[in-house]
């Protein structure tokens, strides 16, 4: 299956320090995508990275990608109080198909 | 950037009632999705549809549900009849090419 499992379950960090979520995943994949839902709003993509690149930054955010052991990382640095949220990874067999979601790393940034 | 908009964003409905979730798409897309969450839980595929067809649907899209895009602007999730365990936040996305996909701030449907 696409199925797509995020670790550890949540994490805690004080602002201003970096957070690495990571994400594991089956199959094959022609994009994984990291999201972000915060608490009482749809989830917002962050990075859509292609089998064939290895890292994508946006900003503060870096995602990696290994296909070799089918995983990614997903790093935010000089973290906020608004970066508070559930991320998520999600892969889907092709454009247009189905995201399937893993159930998503809680991070929590204290002041 | 481009939004999505879910309409109603609370809505409340006796069991075995119909009810009809609205989602506005961003104009030019072409793909639709609906997604059920569950709070506190991952979020789950129901459908998909293009070009005005279902995609595909998932075991959670159940005979009681239904999707269209009548007028070629709002995307309906119809439930007819309601049950207790559809409640839930129902998210609609919209995608241009299928990959940089958009999602509503979700309709919370409680079913009494």
């Amino acid at each position: 299956s696409q199925l797509a499992e995020e670790n550890p379950w949540a994490l805690s960090v004080h602002e201003g320090e970096s957070v690495t979520v990571n994400c594991s995943y089956k199959t094959s994949i022609t994009a994984l995508q990291w999201y972000r839902q915060k608490s009482g709003e749809g989830p917002a993509q962050l990075i859509l990275i292609r089998s064939n690149e290895r890292e994508k930054r946006n900003g503060r955010l870096r995602a990696t990608l290994d296909t070799s052991s089918q995983s990614s990382s997903l790093s935010i640095t000089a973290t906020r109080c608004e970066d508070t949220a559930v991320y998520f990874c999600a892969t889907a067999p092709g454009a247009g198909n189905k995201l399937t979601f893993g159930i998503g790393t809680r991070v929590l940034v204290r002041p | 950037g481009p939004k999505v908009l879910q309409i109603p964003s609370h809505q409340i409905i006796d069991m075995g009632q119909m009810v009809t979730l609205n989602c506005d798409p961003v104009s030019n897309h072409l793909y639709f999705y609906w997604y059920k969450q569950i709070l506190g839980q991952q979020m789950e595929f129901l459908v998909n549809f293009y070009n005005g067809k279902v995609m595909e649907k998932s075991k959670l899209f159940k005979d009681q549900f239904s999707v269209e895009r009548p007028d070629g602007s709002y995307f309906t999730l119809k439930i007819q009849p309601t049950a207790l365990e559809d409640s839930a936040v129902y998210f609609c996305a919209s995608s241009l090419k299928g990959q940089e996909v958009f999602f509503g701030k979700g309709t919370r449907l409680t079913v009494v």
